[in-house]
């Protein structure tokens, strides 16, 4: 069974530029979350997704968007890149994302902004 | 709101046992996990616990749940220098509708030879 496949796993982009991250969840799971990585802040939660809708989101700004496709894959964007948007981001996936899930990541894709 | 803590550092022997500790704060988590990020990787799952559980066996890993204390730990026994790397501790989705993870600062484990 393939786990969680993010890509690009490596990209580097300008400020100002934008961005679009791509998800694949596990077969079969349904509910997709993203996280940002940064040695400052850590691990926060972005947003996470199921049957196409947003059902929670983060504390980010509104450049950070995402959806999610009828086949479960997600996409995260981010607009206007600054530098701080500088991080790994890693794409989550569980079965419906309730409280009995349990939660796998992807390898991540690092996000440069020069 | 949520809040996990972990110590920053941990350095251990080969051959020792290693014990990264946690507390967190929301008492409606159903799962708490244990998660292994090696340099330039992701997280991988390692184990996870069911809040109504004391101890879980997984081969070398431990854990145990304190649920009292709101305090989690995980024992890696006969600890190899391929166990080295940030261990991150995270409480899962709960009762109250949240369905993120939060995650402590994560527990770097440096085995020595």
């Amino acid at each position: 069974k393939a786990g969680v496949t993010q890509t690009p796993r490596y990209l580097i982009k300008t400020r100002g530029q934008q961005v679009t991250l791509s998800c694949s969840p596990i077969s079969g799971h349904r509910s997709v979350s993203w996280y940002q990585q940064t040695p400052g802040q850590g691990l926060q939660f972005l947003f996470e997704y199921f049957s196409e809708t947003q059902r929670n989101k983060g504390n980010f700004p509104g450049r950070f968007s995402g959806r999610q496709f009828s086949n479960s894959r997600s996409e995260m964007n981010v607009s206007t890149l600054e530098l701080g948007d500088s991080a790994l981001y890693l794409c989550a996936s569980s079965l419906d994302g309730g409280s009995g899930n349990t939660i796998y990541f992807g390898e991540g894709s690092w996000l440069t902004v020069v | 709101g949520e809040d996990v803590e972990q110590s920053l550092f941990l350095s251990v022997r080969e051959g020792d046992s290693s014990v990264i500790n946690c507390t967190y704060t929301d008492s409606s988590s159903t799962y708490l996990y244990w998660y292994k990020q090696e340099p330039g990787a992701g997280l991988q799952l390692l184990t996870y616990i069911f809040s109504n559980m004391d101890m879980k066996q997984d081969q070398r890993l431990t854990v145990l749940l304190n649920k009292k204390d709101k305090h989690l730990s995980l024992r890696i026994a006969d600890t190899q220098t391929g166990d080295s790397a940030i261990y991150f501790c995270a409480d899962g989705p709960g009762d109250t509708g949240r369905r993120a993870l939060t995650f402590g600062s994560g527990t770097r484990l440096q085995v020595q030879p």
